[in-house]
């Protein structure tokens, strides 16, 4: 079974402060594929980044950053000089990936409200 | 990055009526998409998979009576709540996910739409 955890319900931090969003996650799999979105308040899921499990670099973009941790099964996400622009709920999410192309389910995490405050 | 339309963005409706939520791929042809509900404060609940052509898949616990869905084409699905009830209200979210023509690149990324805020009376 394919399980994401967010233990971090509820975050605020005051602006331009680094803020990391925790995810761990649980598979079987040898290979699957690792996400994040963002929900803003208006609701739509925006898509943030695909990570697949043979690929353990970090990635950096602009003032976003991931950590991937095999050996720790955690894809964590941090912001950097935190805005007010950054306050959403974050979802941490998971899928089995296999060499037959096609779209799998997203097993998600609970989400983390994340409030940037001025 | 590809886009993904929902319509309508909200509805209210009488007990007892039938709703039609469309999903619609701007940019791109999605053999799969995938509809979910989302209650207040709480993560995505997948409610089916549905596949271009084919019947939908859905969920345990997921009534396909009562939530029918139609994929009819590459770029669009409509999921309809039959007899909808108070409880029915929700925040519906369709994705999609894009045709790949290259082969071995694993699982496809899901795009999402904005979401259907349904109030059923």
């Amino acid at each position: 079974a394919q399980k994401v955890t967010q233990a971090q319900t509820e975050i605020s931090v005051v602006e331009k402060e680094d803020v990391t969003l925790d995810c761990v996650y649980e598979t079987r799999d040898t290979t699957y594929y690792l996400f994040w979105y963002k929900q803003p308040p208006s609701g739509e899921l925006v898509f943030l980044i695909r990570r697949n499990s043979f690929d353990e670099q970090n990635e950096i973009s602009g003032r976003y950053s991931w950590n991937f941790q095999k050996s720790t099964s955690s894809f964590n996400f941090t912001i950097t000089a935190s805005q007010v622009v950054d306050s959403a709920v974050y979802f941490c999410a998971l899928t089995p990936g296999h060499i037959i192309q096609g779209a799998q389910k997203l097993v998600f995490g609970q989400g983390t409200r994340l409030t940037i405050n001025p | 990055g590809a886009v993904v339309s929902q319509h309508p963005s909200r509805v209210i409706c009488k007990s007892g009526t039938s709703v039609k939520i469309e999903c619609r791929s701007l940019d791109f042809q999605a053999t799969t998409m995938f509809w979910y509900r989302q209650f207040p404060k709480q993560s995505l609940m997948l409610m089916a998979t549905s596949n271009e052509g084919s019947k939908a898949t859905y969920e345990q616990g997921v009534e396909k009576d009562k939530f029918l869905i139609n994929h009819a084409s590459l770029t669009l699905s409509t999921l309809t709540v039959t007899s909808a009830h108070p409880e029915d209200s929700s925040f519906y979210i369709c994705s999609a996910s894009e045709l790949r023509t290259d082969i071995g690149t694993g699982t496809d990324t899901q795009y999402f739409g904005p979401g259907t805020r349904l109030t059923v009376l």
